[in-house]
């Protein structure tokens, strides 16, 4: 268990609708990092925030979008969505800004889109 | 951006067998990682590197940073049926905060 929570695990939903994913990061980590894992792909980094605050940005699409919340949680909003966008989205975390070494990997969500 | 490639796409092998893989980049990155991902899970880190030049062993892994900073390689001596998952190398540069994943290798161990 690395401490890192995502919901939901599946979810299933149409083209066009909007999903939101929610991830709590590890008891005292400040930065959380979204990544996309499609079938037999890599991790694709999206976006990281540190604090509240958005740090990098990856590929990420104009239809997705993030946020930290003051208690750290983050949720990453899917809209418009695309048979394209169905996938494995990781959360991940670490306590520093700058990932100097590991970062804690949830379950992920798994995102299908018909 | 900085691109990771990642080889081999897979490898089948027998128990016992020793591996090897690598990851190459056409950037300098100051931290190499290498992640295993199993199935239905999240990737967890098994080694770092943070020297160029560093080699390092955990248990029957054994990676290294490369001298140009541009590549790392992962060996995992007498491999067993759970060695079996994705193996990702990833690269982290100072002048961003954000860590790139290769494309992963895909291990079968038969045994």
């Amino acid at each position: 268990d690395s401490g890192v929570t995502q919901t939901p695990k599946h979810l299933i939903t149409a083209t066009g609708q909007r999903v939101t994913l929610r991830c709590s990061p590890r008891s005292g980590d400040l930065s959380v990092y979204w990544y996309q894992q499609s079938l037999d792909q890599g991790l694709q980094f999206l976006i990281q925030y540190y604090n509240g605050e958005e740090r990098a940005k990856g590929n990420i699409l104009e239809r997705f979008s993030a946020q930290q919340f003051p208690d750290l949680h983050s949720e990453l909003n899917l809209s418009s969505l695309e048979l394209g966008d169905s996938a494995l989205y990781f959360c991940a975390s670490s306590l520093q800004d700058r990932p100097t070494g590991e970062l804690f990997f949830g379950e992920g969500s798994r995102l299908t889109v018909l | 951006g900085q691109q990771l490639n990642q080889s081999p796409q897979s490898m089948f092998i027998q128990e016992g067998e020793d591996v090897s893989m690598n990851c190459t980049s056409s950037s300098i990155f100051n931290t190499w990682l290498w992640y295993k991902q199993d199935p239905g899970e999240g990737p967890v880190l098994l080694i770092a590197l943070y020297k160029a030049g560093e080699l390092t062993s955990n248990g029957r892994l054994t990676a290294q940073f490369g001298i140009t900073r541009k590549d790392s390689f992962l060996n995992i001596s007498a491999s067993i049926p759970s060695d079996v998952g994705i193996y990702f190398c990833a690269g982290q540069m100072y002048v961003n905060n954000d860590m790139r994943f290769g494309a992963g290798t895909r291990l079968t161990v038969k045994p």
